[in-house]
């Protein structure tokens, strides 16, 4: 059963406009998110995050919304731009977390349109 | 900044070889993780480590093993190659676990074939 979901497998956006990942989870013991990008023939890079006493981070162009009740978040990304081109991942941990490993979603590839 | 490294970015194997995989990281951190990436199915852990010889499987073990001998290098290994192992392998580490260090670091990452 998969505990973290992404269920949009693409996503095209406008450059300059604002681009919406979702992410699902299941398992009501994670409590810290992650969104990790990743460009093709390179290793997964860490962007933003976000513990689960807090419902929103922010950091430039990348915010990052937590609703626990839903165990929905979200990353938006505005104004989107060009370099924003990859898969984006969707990540999860259990208190403590870093020892144990992350449970990642499926990706979402973002492509961004001139 | 730190640095993941792994042994080879491309590698092709026959069935039944007997494969390593190799992962060094400069920033003396505990603890040590392999994953494979494939389409549809994201990352998924194989195996990861928080000490030296310490090791804990992960969510897919099956088919393989790993070694932890030196706190910077963790090995995964594949006793006999199969054509479903054919994948990108990331390997990744992070420091011990407190909520701001779970980032997790990943090197280049390994794409291995099995004919």
């Amino acid at each position: 059963d998969q505990q973290v979901k992404q269920n949009s497998p693409s996503l095209s956006v406008q450059e300059g406009r604002i681009s919406i990942l979702n992410c699902d989870y299941t398992n009501s013991m994670f409590d810290y998110f992650l969104w990790y990008k990743k460009y093709p023939a390179e290793g997964p890079t860490f962007l933003i995050s976000i513990s689960s006493i807090k419902d929103k981070n922010e950091d430039g162009r990348f915010t990052v919304f937590l609703n626990k009740s839903a165990k929905h978040l979200s990353l938006h990304i505005v104004p989107s731009q060009p370099g924003d081109s990859a898969v984006y991942f969707c990540a999860a941990s259990e208190a403590g977390g870093g020892a144990d490993g992350l449970t990642f979603g499926k990706g979402t590839h973002l492509i961004i349109q001139p | 900044d730190v640095k993941v490294t792994q042994s080879s970015r491309y590698l092709v194997k026959r069935t039944g070889e007997k494969v390593f995989l190799e992962c060094v990281q400069d920033m003396d951190h505990e603890n040590m993780f392999w994953y494979r990436q494939d389409p549809g199915l994201g990352l998924r852990l194989i195996y990861f480590s928080y000490d030296v010889k310490m090791k804990e499987k992960g969510d897919i073990p099956e088919g393989y093993s790993v070694s932890r001998e030196k706190k910077e290098r963790f090995s995964l290994i594949l006793e006999s190659a199969s054509t479903n192992q054919t994948s990108m392998y990331l390997c990744a580490s992070s420091p011990p676990g407190q909520l701001n260090s779970d980032t997790q670091y990943f090197g280049p990452g390994t794409r291995l074939t099995v004919l």
